[in-house]
């Protein structure tokens, strides 16, 4: 079955860190870029972070620029997200999702992880 | 950053209504245009990308149009599981996403 599993989402005090994962199977998960995509309760769709397929090409939105790591391993076939210097405002539903060959749109989603920031 | 407003920001209608949702970009994007649906709780669905192209899967009731700046969703016989949010989404550069557009039940 295709599909995209998240874990390690949760409560967490300002200033922590937290490591999102996501388990994919069912497909060549070594052919596909993929993105981290979150929600902030009832707001819409913030892009987070991407990794190509081999790991090699990494971007960031600003607003998380220099705090969260994206990383790959895929003879595991998954694919992390590591979140430092955490703030209330990155209280969200983090999604993983993959994108479409390099194309930078989004034809598998996860059900997503919720990390809630919060003292 | 390019910039996407989608307007209306919900809207009410009927089963069997024509529904179109229009996405603005703050600058053009050629027909580097996603749209998404997404139900309450349920990740985003992957409905056009290209600015016109169904994905596989998707009814052909739904259609994407436009290019440049000004691009439209239109869900030509609204059915009741097409009550939902729906996004657009740029990727000419990097990616962003619309505010969402709430299509409920009149």
């Amino acid at each position: 079955q295709v599909q995209l599993v998240e874990s390690g989402g949760g409560l967490v005090k300002p200033g922590g860190s937290l490591r999102l994962s996501c388990a994919a199977s069912g497909f060549t998960f070594s052919d596909y870029y993929m993105s981290w995509i979150r929600q902030a309760p009832g707001k819409g769709l913030e892009w987070v972070s991407y990794i190509s397929s081999s790991g090699s090409t990494i971007y960031y939105a600003d607003s998380v620029k220099g705090r969260f790591t994206i990383s790959r391993d895929n003879a595991k076939n998954s694919l992390y997200l590591q979140m430092n210097s955490l703030r209330a405002e990155d209280t969200a539903v983090y999604y993983c999702a993959r994108d479409n060959l390099g194309n930078w749109y989004f034809d598998l989603w996860g059900r997503g992880t919720l990390v809630t920031v919060s003292s | 950053a390019i910039r996407i407003t989608q307007s209306p920001s919900s809207l009410s209608a009927s089963t069997g209504d024509r529904v179109t949702i229009t996405c603005r970009a703050s600058q053009g994007i050629s027909s580097y245009l996603a749209w998404y649906q997404q139900k309450p709780g349920k990740a985003p669905k992957l409905l056009i990308y290209a600015a016109s192209t169904l994905q596989s899967g998707v009814p052909s009731r739904f259609s994407g149009s436009g290019s440049g700046t000004d691009f439209t969703l239109t869900i030509s016989c609204l059915q009741s599981e097409d009550f939902a949010t729906y996004y657009c989404q740029q990727y000419y550069s990097f990616t962003t996403f619309g505010p969402g557009t709430k299509v409920d039940i009149k």
